[in-house]
């Protein structure tokens, strides 16, 4: 079946430094994958996507790469803020019809000042 | 434009009570619907999902149950909790093209 995997946490960086979370994934076909932000106490929110090979999704800063050669989605941003901190959810979506949306475990960024 | 609303948002309940929490959508039509469990420090667990009014599908077996008696309405509910059934718990919705739309989340603490 379909997984995610993402990098484990928590990942602590100081304030203006580049951020990089891994995520691979396995699945049949072409998948849409997503980058999801859950900030403390609330839902998770959509924070980029890309649907086919080679899109990059970009939002905020933040920027991840369909790579099909790799199954890779990593997600960067060149400077992160206090206000990036949040868990991150990795995941894919297959095409058509129902989407059961897999999700990696999260990872908590923690920005320091 | 579209909105998901869920509560309550905060609840605390006793072992062996009941449980009801509410998830609607306004501005779609005809949404794939999902309950989602995310216990502490971990990831998303996929309770059910709904591709229609009645049409319930249970991703894991466990004390909870799902009801979907209106086209944007969809319920989770139990008839006694345990003390496992602890944690935040997320609707969400979707239409084609597999990009999740989620609720505010609702903190369950079973004591």
């Amino acid at each position: 079946g379909d997984s995610v995997t993402q990098m484990e946490g928590p990942v602590t960086l100081s304030e203006e430094a580049f951020l990089t979370i891994n995520c691979t994934y396995t699945a049949t076909g072409y998948p849409s994958l997503f980058w999801y932000v859950q900030y403390p106490g609330e839902g998770l929110q959509l924070l980029l996507k890309a649907t086919k090979a080679d899109d990059k999704g970009s939002n905020k800063g933040f920027e991840a790469t369909y790579r099909k050669e790799t199954t890779s989605f990593h997600l960067e941003k060149g400077s992160v803020q206090v206000s990036d901190s949040a868990v991150y959810f990795c995941a894919l979506s297959p095409r058509g019809g129902y989407q059961k949306v897999t999700f990696g475990t999260g990872t908590k960024l923690q920005v320091i000042p | 434009s579209q909105t998901i609303h869920q509560w309550p948002a905060t609840l605390v309940q006793p072992v062996g009570s009941p449980l009801s929490l509410e998830c609607t959508v306004e501005g779609t039509s005809n949404p794939n619907l999902y309950w989602y469990r995310q216990a502490a420090g971990r990831g998303l667990q996929l309770l059910f999902y709904s591709v229609g009014i009645g049409q319930i599908s249970s991703e894991v077996p466990q004390n909870l149950s799902a009801s979907r008696p209106q086209d944007r309405q969809f319920i989770l509910s139990s008839k006694k909790l345990l003390l496992s059934d602890s944690g935040f718990y997320l609707c969400a919705w979707s239409l084609e093209g597999g990009e999740l739309f989620f609720g505010e989340g609702s903190r369950l603490t079973v004591l």
